[in-house]
């Protein structure tokens, strides 16, 4: 898989459960984040998790990271239909000094459904 | 809540010119980028800028490429000769990072869309 694969690449959940998003990536990290895309719109920052962290909340929102695995994933509890959105996660993998240009995945594409 | 603003939302132009698309980044930080996201693909990095200068940048961004930032507040992109492949959502990006070697978040812009015709 490439650097910041996501999977699935669609999720189709009932409004109220819970979605999981996973992303794999190749080379060390020096953080990830994960962004939102609304269809056509810009993207908004979700969240950032460093290397040395292992788990990050913010509010419905819980990511982990796994640097053993190169893996992290994002979680959404409680789904409304206006999270219906793609979820991208973005590594930084640029060497110490480097200007922390993102390397994107694919994105997941959630459709909660009310 | 302080935000990027991009100029202008969508862009038309007949292939072979010029477009000069703007990004005003958030006041206080201190590195700028721009990506790009042709419909359907991945969002791909194009250029990042720090202290007046390009840092690092992709084989995207040829010498038809250009970034500039003419005042304390705008940060522009230009392409000279626009190729129908141009045709793309152009993101701008800003970033504070207060150490060196550690990142924070990138706030993206909304966008702009370009069509070259």
């Amino acid at each position: 898989s490439q650097q910041g694969e996501e999977d699935p690449q669609a999720l189709s959940i009932q409004e109220g459960e819970n979605a999981t998003m996973n992303c794999s990536y190749k080379t060390s990290i020096n953080n990830l984040q994960w962004y939102r895309q609304n269809s056509g719109r810009g993207l908004v920052h979700l969240i950032l998790i460093r290397s040395n962290e292992r788990e990050k909340h913010s509010g419905r929102l819980r990511v982990t990271l796994d640097t053993s695995k190169k893996s992290s994933s994002l979680l959404i509890t409680a789904s409304r239909a206006a999270d219906t959105a793609s979820y991208f996660c973005a590594t930084d993998a640029g060497s110490w000094g480097s200007q922390g240009n993102l390397i994107f995945g694919k994105g997941t594409k959630l459709s909660v459904k009310p | 809540e302080p935000e990027v603003t991009q100029t202008p939302s969508h862009q038309v132009t007949q292939m072979g010119q010029e477009v000069i698309l703007r990004c005003v980044p958030i006041s206080n930080h201190l590195y700028f980028y721009w990506y790009r996201q042709i419909l359907g693909q991945k969002v791909e990095f194009l250029v990042s800028f720090y202290n007046n200068e390009i840092s690092e940048k992709s084989e995207i961004f040829d010498d038809q490429f250009s970034v500039e930032r003419p005042d304390g507040s705008n940060f522009t992109l230009k392409i000279r000769s626009t190729k129908l492949e141009d045709s793309a959502m152009y993101f701008c990006a800003s970033s504070y990072s207060g150490r060196r070697g550690v990142y924070n978040e990138q706030f993206f812009g909304p966008g702009t869309r370009l069509t070259v015709l």
